[in-house]
Protein backbone atom coordinates (compact mmCIF):
# COMPACT_ATOMS: atom_id res chain seq x y z
CA UNK A 1 0.00 0.00 0.00
CA UNK A 2 1.10 3.09 -0.89
CA UNK A 3 1.70 5.57 2.13
CA UNK A 4 3.24 9.30 2.86
CA UNK A 5 5.09 9.90 6.23
CA UNK A 6 5.76 13.28 7.74
CA UNK A 7 6.95 12.57 11.00
CA UNK A 8 7.00 16.61 11.77
CA UNK A 9 3.87 18.42 12.49
CA UNK A 10 5.62 21.56 13.86
CA UNK A 11 9.01 22.57 12.64
CA UNK A 12 9.72 25.94 14.20
CA UNK A 13 12.75 28.31 12.72
CA UNK A 14 14.44 31.26 13.25
CA UNK A 15 14.66 33.46 9.85
CA UNK A 16 18.10 32.77 8.04
CA UNK A 17 18.26 29.54 9.70
CA UNK A 18 17.87 26.59 7.34
CA UNK A 19 14.89 24.34 7.16
CA UNK A 20 14.59 20.53 6.28
CA UNK A 21 10.74 19.22 5.79
CA UNK A 22 11.19 15.38 6.00
CA UNK A 23 8.88 13.01 3.53
CA UNK A 24 9.50 9.34 3.28
CA UNK A 25 7.49 7.38 1.12
CA UNK A 26 6.00 3.56 0.62
CA UNK A 27 5.05 2.65 -3.19
CA UNK A 28 5.65 -0.48 -5.23
CA UNK A 29 6.63 1.39 -8.58
CA UNK A 30 7.83 4.64 -9.25
CA UNK A 31 6.02 7.62 -8.23
CA UNK A 32 5.82 10.83 -8.75
CA UNK A 33 6.52 12.93 -5.99
CA UNK A 34 5.22 16.83 -5.22
CA UNK A 35 5.22 19.53 -2.35
CA UNK A 36 2.37 21.37 -2.09
CA UNK A 37 1.91 24.28 0.11
CA UNK A 38 -1.32 26.53 2.01
CA UNK A 39 -0.34 29.49 3.39
CA UNK A 40 -2.93 31.45 5.80
CA UNK A 41 -6.18 32.03 4.19
CA UNK A 42 -5.03 31.11 1.18
CA UNK A 43 -5.96 27.81 -1.23
CA UNK A 44 -3.73 24.54 -1.43
CA UNK A 45 -1.28 24.83 -4.41
CA UNK A 46 1.63 22.96 -5.78
CA UNK A 47 5.38 24.09 -4.68
CA UNK A 48 7.06 22.00 -6.78
CA UNK A 49 7.45 18.22 -7.99
CA UNK A 50 10.03 16.22 -8.38
CA UNK A 51 10.47 15.62 -12.15
CA UNK A 52 10.80 19.33 -12.89
CA UNK A 53 14.21 19.37 -10.60
CA UNK A 54 13.67 23.06 -10.39
CA UNK A 55 13.76 25.74 -7.44
CA UNK A 56 10.99 27.24 -5.97
CA UNK A 57 11.00 30.36 -3.54
CA UNK A 58 14.69 29.42 -2.89
CA UNK A 59 13.01 25.37 -1.75
CA UNK A 60 14.14 22.19 -3.30
CA UNK A 61 13.90 18.93 -2.96
CA UNK A 62 15.56 15.86 -3.44
CA UNK A 63 14.47 12.46 -4.55
CA UNK A 64 16.21 9.42 -2.90
CA UNK A 65 15.05 6.57 -4.41
CA UNK A 66 17.20 4.15 -1.88
CA UNK A 67 16.03 5.80 1.52
CA UNK A 68 12.31 6.38 -0.16
CA UNK A 69 12.17 10.18 0.96
CA UNK A 70 11.51 13.11 -0.79
CA UNK A 71 12.98 15.86 2.12
CA UNK A 72 12.77 19.88 1.06
CA UNK A 73 15.26 22.33 1.93
CA UNK A 74 15.80 25.92 2.13
CA UNK A 75 19.02 27.04 3.53
CA UNK A 76 17.95 30.35 4.42
CA UNK A 77 14.27 30.66 5.81
CA UNK A 78 11.97 33.65 5.42
CA UNK A 79 9.11 34.92 7.21
CA UNK A 80 6.80 34.56 4.34
CA UNK A 81 7.83 30.57 4.38
CA UNK A 82 5.38 30.37 7.40
CA UNK A 83 2.79 27.64 5.84
CA UNK A 84 1.32 23.91 5.95
CA UNK A 85 3.57 22.18 3.71
CA UNK A 86 2.27 18.53 2.39
CA UNK A 87 4.52 15.89 0.61
CA UNK A 88 2.51 14.08 -1.90
CA UNK A 89 3.19 11.28 -3.94
CA UNK A 90 1.03 10.12 -7.40
CA UNK A 91 0.81 6.83 -8.87
CA UNK A 92 0.84 8.88 -12.37
CA UNK A 93 -2.87 10.23 -13.28
CA UNK A 94 -3.41 13.03 -10.58
CA UNK A 95 -4.78 11.18 -7.68
CA UNK A 96 -2.47 12.41 -4.74
CA UNK A 97 -1.44 10.46 -2.04
CA UNK A 98 -0.95 13.13 0.96
CA UNK A 99 0.97 12.82 4.23
CA UNK A 100 -0.33 14.55 7.55
CA UNK A 101 1.55 17.54 6.57
CA UNK A 102 4.29 19.82 8.22
CA UNK A 103 3.30 22.99 10.02
CA UNK A 104 6.11 25.49 9.68
CA UNK A 105 6.81 28.44 11.59
CA UNK A 106 9.60 30.90 11.04
CA UNK A 107 10.42 33.52 13.52
CA UNK A 108 12.14 36.51 13.05
CA UNK B 1 -11.52 34.78 -10.31
CA UNK B 2 -10.87 32.30 -12.43
CA UNK B 3 -10.06 29.39 -9.98
CA UNK B 4 -11.36 26.45 -8.59
CA UNK B 5 -14.88 27.32 -7.32
CA UNK B 6 -16.79 25.70 -4.49
CA UNK B 7 -20.06 26.58 -2.97
CA UNK B 8 -21.00 26.91 -0.11
CA UNK B 9 -17.89 28.14 1.92
CA UNK B 10 -19.27 26.80 4.73
CA UNK B 11 -22.45 24.32 6.01
CA UNK B 12 -23.81 23.77 9.24
CA UNK B 13 -26.99 20.64 9.32
CA UNK B 14 -28.21 18.20 11.63
CA UNK B 15 -27.18 14.50 11.78
CA UNK B 16 -29.45 13.11 9.52
CA UNK B 17 -30.21 15.84 7.15
CA UNK B 18 -28.72 15.19 3.25
CA UNK B 19 -26.40 17.94 1.98
CA UNK B 20 -24.87 19.14 -1.45
CA UNK B 21 -21.61 20.72 -2.74
CA UNK B 22 -20.78 22.29 -5.84
CA UNK B 23 -17.54 23.11 -7.94
CA UNK B 24 -16.79 24.65 -10.72
CA UNK B 25 -13.55 23.81 -12.04
CA UNK B 26 -11.13 25.98 -13.81
CA UNK B 27 -12.95 26.15 -17.70
CA UNK B 28 -10.54 24.46 -19.92
CA UNK B 29 -9.65 21.67 -17.43
CA UNK B 30 -11.23 17.77 -18.14
CA UNK B 31 -10.27 16.25 -14.80
CA UNK B 32 -11.92 17.11 -11.62
CA UNK B 33 -10.94 15.61 -8.17
CA UNK B 34 -12.88 15.57 -4.54
CA UNK B 35 -10.76 15.57 -1.44
CA UNK B 36 -11.98 15.69 1.52
CA UNK B 37 -9.53 17.15 4.69
CA UNK B 38 -10.20 16.36 8.63
CA UNK B 39 -8.08 18.11 11.23
CA UNK B 40 -4.47 17.38 11.61
CA UNK B 41 -4.51 15.05 8.39
CA UNK B 42 -3.65 16.03 4.81
CA UNK B 43 -6.37 15.73 2.30
CA UNK B 44 -7.80 12.08 1.34
CA UNK B 45 -9.00 10.92 -2.52
CA UNK B 46 -12.64 10.80 -2.26
CA UNK B 47 -13.29 10.34 -6.28
CA UNK B 48 -12.40 11.84 -9.82
CA UNK B 49 -13.92 12.30 -12.93
CA UNK B 50 -12.58 13.08 -16.93
CA UNK B 51 -14.93 14.74 -18.44
CA UNK B 52 -18.01 13.38 -17.71
CA UNK B 53 -16.66 10.42 -16.40
CA UNK B 54 -16.47 8.98 -12.82
CA UNK B 55 -13.47 7.19 -13.04
CA UNK B 56 -12.68 6.06 -9.64
CA UNK B 57 -13.91 5.84 -6.39
CA UNK B 58 -12.57 5.69 -2.75
CA UNK B 59 -13.76 2.90 -0.41
CA UNK B 60 -13.74 6.49 1.78
CA UNK B 61 -16.75 7.02 -0.54
CA UNK B 62 -20.09 4.98 1.30
CA UNK B 63 -22.70 4.90 -0.13
CA UNK B 64 -24.30 7.83 1.44
CA UNK B 65 -21.82 10.04 -0.76
CA UNK B 66 -22.05 10.58 -4.50
CA UNK B 67 -20.92 12.60 -7.24
CA UNK B 68 -21.97 13.56 -10.64
CA UNK B 69 -20.16 15.76 -13.22
CA UNK B 70 -23.38 15.59 -15.93
CA UNK B 71 -21.97 18.02 -18.44
CA UNK B 72 -18.09 17.65 -17.99
CA UNK B 73 -18.28 21.33 -16.68
CA UNK B 74 -19.11 21.89 -12.87
CA UNK B 75 -19.62 19.02 -10.45
CA UNK B 76 -21.86 18.08 -7.51
CA UNK B 77 -21.26 16.13 -4.36
CA UNK B 78 -24.07 15.09 -2.51
CA UNK B 79 -24.02 13.31 1.16
CA UNK B 80 -27.18 11.96 2.42
CA UNK B 81 -28.21 10.95 5.91
CA UNK B 82 -25.04 12.72 7.23
CA UNK B 83 -23.14 11.82 10.59
CA UNK B 84 -20.90 13.65 12.33
CA UNK B 85 -18.14 11.87 11.27
CA UNK B 86 -18.51 13.99 7.78
CA UNK B 87 -17.25 16.81 9.48
CA UNK B 88 -14.50 17.86 7.36
CA UNK B 89 -13.26 19.87 4.67
CA UNK B 90 -14.63 19.19 1.28
CA UNK B 91 -11.91 20.08 -1.38
CA UNK B 92 -12.13 19.73 -4.96
CA UNK B 93 -9.43 20.21 -7.46
CA UNK B 94 -9.28 20.25 -11.26
CA UNK B 95 -6.30 19.42 -13.86
CA UNK B 96 -5.81 19.88 -17.73
CA UNK B 97 -5.75 16.64 -19.51
CA UNK B 98 -2.45 16.01 -20.07
CA UNK B 99 -1.21 12.41 -20.97
CA UNK B 100 -0.12 10.70 -17.89
CA UNK B 101 0.42 11.87 -14.26
CA UNK B 102 2.10 15.46 -13.54
CA UNK B 103 -0.24 17.98 -14.07
CA UNK B 104 -0.25 20.25 -11.43
CA UNK B 105 -3.78 20.45 -9.60
CA UNK B 106 -5.61 23.41 -8.91
CA UNK B 107 -7.42 23.46 -5.61
CA UNK B 108 -10.55 25.43 -4.74
CA UNK B 109 -10.77 26.97 -1.08
CA UNK B 110 -13.35 24.20 -0.03
CA UNK B 111 -16.61 23.77 1.98
CA UNK B 112 -15.95 23.39 5.44
CA UNK B 113 -19.42 20.73 6.44
CA UNK B 114 -19.92 21.00 10.60
CA UNK B 115 -22.67 18.07 11.31
CA UNK B 116 -24.17 18.44 14.65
Amino acid sequence: AQRVTQPEKLLSVFKGAPVELKCNYSYSGSPELFWYVQYSRQRLQLLLRHISRESIKGFTADLNKGETSFHLTKPFAQEEDSAMYYCALTPGWGKLQFGAGTQVVVTP
Amino acid sequence: DTGVSQNPRHKITKRGQNVTFRCDPISEHNRLYWYRQTLGQGPEFLTYFQNEAQLEKSRLLSDRFSAERPKGSFSTLEIQRTEQGDSAMYLCASSPLRGQGNEKLFFGSGTQLSVL
